[in-house]
């Protein structure tokens, strides 16, 4: 059975920083690209980023680049956002999915920044 | 960047009846190997999205057979046969042939 538990969330003073994990299990997470979408309170949904299956091409939203960085450690089966400079536009469910078709999501991370 | 656009935004069903949603693209989805990566997601109140329907018309794993997908380079359709009680929630369209990755706005299906 494929599941994707995020982890990390929480709340953060504006500026501040957190780090989600992504832990992947149930397929062969070395061999495909992985992405974070987020959804603000009440909103849509907002592609982040993406990462190539090995790491070494990545993506960003204009919003979060400069800010943001995806990696990912294949021996771990983990993916991973580290999330800098954090702004209270940067709060919402921050969700972990498979590419290229979105077949798989994570429940899910809360990041609330709020001073 | 391509711009994914829904109609309806809100769409009253009554139970048995069949439903359709439009998302058309600002661009062709088509891409360079061939794939078309549009995409049908289903978010239930409270829960993580959960996929449909990918590369325009093939039905998830579990998803039922009352929901199917149509179309072709920008226009796509999701239809709904005869819409049940748990098809309640919100339904995005999204397309993942270039980047950015873009969503649509959403539509929301209530029952009348």
């Amino acid at each position: 059975e494929v599941q994707l538990l995020e982890s990390g969330g929480g709340l953060v003073r504006p500026g501040g920083s957190l780090r989600l994990s992504c832990a992947a299990s149930g397929f062969n997470f070395n061999t495909d690209a992985m992405s974070w979408v987020r959804q603000a309170p009440g909103k849509g949904l907002e592609w982040v980023s993406t990462i190539s299956y090995n790491g070494d091409g990545t993506h960003y939203a204009d919003s979060v680049k400069g800010r943001f960085t995806i990696s990912r450690d294949n021996s771990m089966n983990t993916l991973y956002l580290q999330m800098n400079s954090l702004r209270a536009e940067d709060s919402a469910i921050y969700y972990c999915a498979r590419e290229f078709d979105f077949d798989y999501w994570g429940q899910g991370t809360l990041v609330t920044v709020s001073s | 960047d391509i711009v994914m656009t829904q109609t309806p935004l809100s769409s009253p069903v009554t139970l048995g009846q069949p439903a359709s949603i439009s998302c058309r693209s600002s661009e062709s989805l088509v891409h360079s190997n061939g794939n078309t990566y549009l995409s049908w997601l289903q978010q239930r109140p409270g829960q993580p999205p959960r996929l449909l329907i990918y590369k325009i018309s093939n039905r998830f794993s579990g998803v039922p057979d009352r929901f199917s997908g149509s179309g072709a380079g920008t226009d796509f359709t999701l239809h709904i046969s005869r819409v049940e009680a748990e098809d309640v929630g919100v339904y995005y369209c999204m397309q993942a042939t270039q980047f950015p990755r873009s969503f649509g706005q959403g539509t929301k299906l209530e029952i009348k």
